[in-house]
């Protein structure tokens, strides 16, 4: 079982962009797919998006045209990019490993971001 | 988008009952060429990410104790706590990844009576 750690700034202000960086320790991020979820406070979970170790990427289309994913296997980590940032997004985010075909195996404690101005 | 419905929205149970929360998808999620069904549970306690509890439906995670049991296919599933303990209390959600977008239900809050 791997540790995943979530860092990032826990204030953006609304339409900038939110940045995270997921760390994973204890394992290879090498021939896996990692993912980003979040979660409004009180409310349910919401996939954002996965990305392979070689960088290839699956987004949620409800999400698509503002989030980027990238991973640097020499740090071992993975980031999220969601730009255009409204109040809405407002969130617990998780990073997680995919385990078999997409279920959500190892998450990490998540991360509370606030977009307010 | 597959929508995932879990009813009830919370339930009470006594310790030592049994707890049932349904899980229903707005297709099905049975994949024909290998006859699985791609549905997850997870356990969310209050301040902790989402633990896997169940996938493929059935097979529960290294760890989880055998109390906890998922059943169903097509479109129905059920995820069952026999003898409910208080350190279950949480909310628990199913997961469909049968195509993306990935998605979950709305949950289901349990609680002791």
């Amino acid at each position: 079982q791997v540790h995943l750690q979530e860092s990032g700034p826990g204030l953006v202000k609304p339409s900038e962009t939110l940045s995270l960086t997921c760390t994973v320790s204890g394992g290879s991020i090498n021939n896996y797919y990692w993912s980003w979820v979040r979660q409004p406070p009180g409310k349910g979970l919401e996939w954002i998006g996965d990305i392979f170790y070689s960088g290839t990427t699956t987004y949620n289309p409800s999400l698509k045209s503002r989030v980027t994913l990238s991973v640097d296997t020499s740090k071992n980590q993975f980031s999220l990019k969601l730009n255009s940032v409204t109040t809405a997004d407002t969130a617990v985010f998780y990073c997680a490993k995919v385990g078999g075909p997409g279920y959500f195996q190892d998450w990490g404690q998540g991360t509370l971001v606030t977009v307010s101005s | 988008d597959i929508v995932m419905t879990q009813s009830p929205d919370s339930l009470a149970v006594s310790l030592g009952e049994r707890a049932t929360i349904n899980c229903k998808s707005s297709q099905s999620v049975l994949y024909s060429s290998n006859n699985k069904n791609y549905l997850a549970w997870y356990q969310q306690k209050p301040g902790q990410p989402p633990k896997l509890l169940i996938s493929w439906a059935s097979t529960r995670e290294s760890g989880v104790p055998d109390r906890f049991s998922g059943s169903g296919s097509g479109t129905d599933f059920t995820l069952t706590i026999t003898s409910l303990q208080a350190e279950d209390v949480a909310v628990y959600y199913c997961q469909q990844y049968y195509s993306t977008p990935r998605t979950f239900g709305r949950g289901t809050k349990v609680e002791i009576k």
